[in-house]
């Protein structure tokens, strides 16, 4: 079956260090590739998303991610945390086209210590 | 006004209740989607339904029931609750017209307890 990995349930930085958070998928085939993100007591919101043209991906508050298709990798980045970035991270990849839906991967939590 | 609404975003029931969850959208978007979401699990699919008349079950669909009032209300049932379906239920939408991509939208999410 298809699947998405998070490495790592829990990462820790300090502010103004850089964030990394990395996301792997399953298959061969590419597929649409996203990261959410959770704030405490709230629902999710889109960070960024890939689906085709450009690899390298920006999204909102300063968080880009790259589509590497030869590692089957979506890993998210932000060159300096800041302490609003605390939150929970989701990677997710939707295959199968219009009739698809969204797998999840299990979650990074976020620290970003002062 | 938020955009994707669920009712009630706190409840405590019983084993064996019947409980409904509620979900109201105003974007206009014809899919809907029902998630859990457990620490360390991530959000599973409980149900989706890409149209009023297109209901589907997703990967966690046991114990529950969904129903599609119209295009703007998906509503999630648990017939008779279990402890184990303590969770956080969100509720999703996304556009059909942006079905490539399928950027979903979600609601603040109803945290349930089952004692």
């Amino acid at each position: 079956a298809q699947s998405v990995t998070q490495l790592g349930s829990h990462v820790s930085v300090s502010e103004g260090a850089l964030v990394l958070l990395r996301c792997n998928y399953s298959s061969s085939v590419p597929p649409y590739l996203f990261w959410y993100v959770q704030y405490p007591n709230q629902g999710l919101q889109l960070l960024l998303k890939y689906t085709t043209g450009a690899t390298l991906v920006k999204g909102i508050n300063g968080f880009e991610a790259e589509f590497k298709k030869s590692e089957t990798s979506f890993h998210l980045t932000k060159p300096s945390a800041h302490m609003s970035d605390a939150a929970e991270y989701f990677c997710a990849v939707k295959w199968g086209g219009s009739q698809g839906i969204l797998i999840f991967g299990k979650g990074t939590k976020l620290s970003v210590k002062p | 006004d938020a955009d994707v609404t669920q009712t009630p975003r706190n409840r405590i029931t019983k084993t064996g209740k019947r409980i409904m969850l509620e979900c109201s959208q105003t974007k206009g978007h014809d899919r809907m989607y029902w998630y859990r979401q457990d620490p360390g699990l991530g959000l599973r699919l409980i149900y989706y339904s890409f149209d009023v008349k297109d209901i589907n079950k997703g990967e966690i669909s046991d114990g529950y029931s969904v129903s599609r009032q119209a295009q703007a209300k998906f509503s999630l049932s648990l017939e008779s609750a279990i402890p184990n379906q303590t969770a956080l239920y969100f509720c999703a939408t996304s556009d059909m017209a942006e079905s490539s991509t399928d950027t979903q939208y979600f609601g603040p999410g109803t945290r349930l307890t089952v004692l």
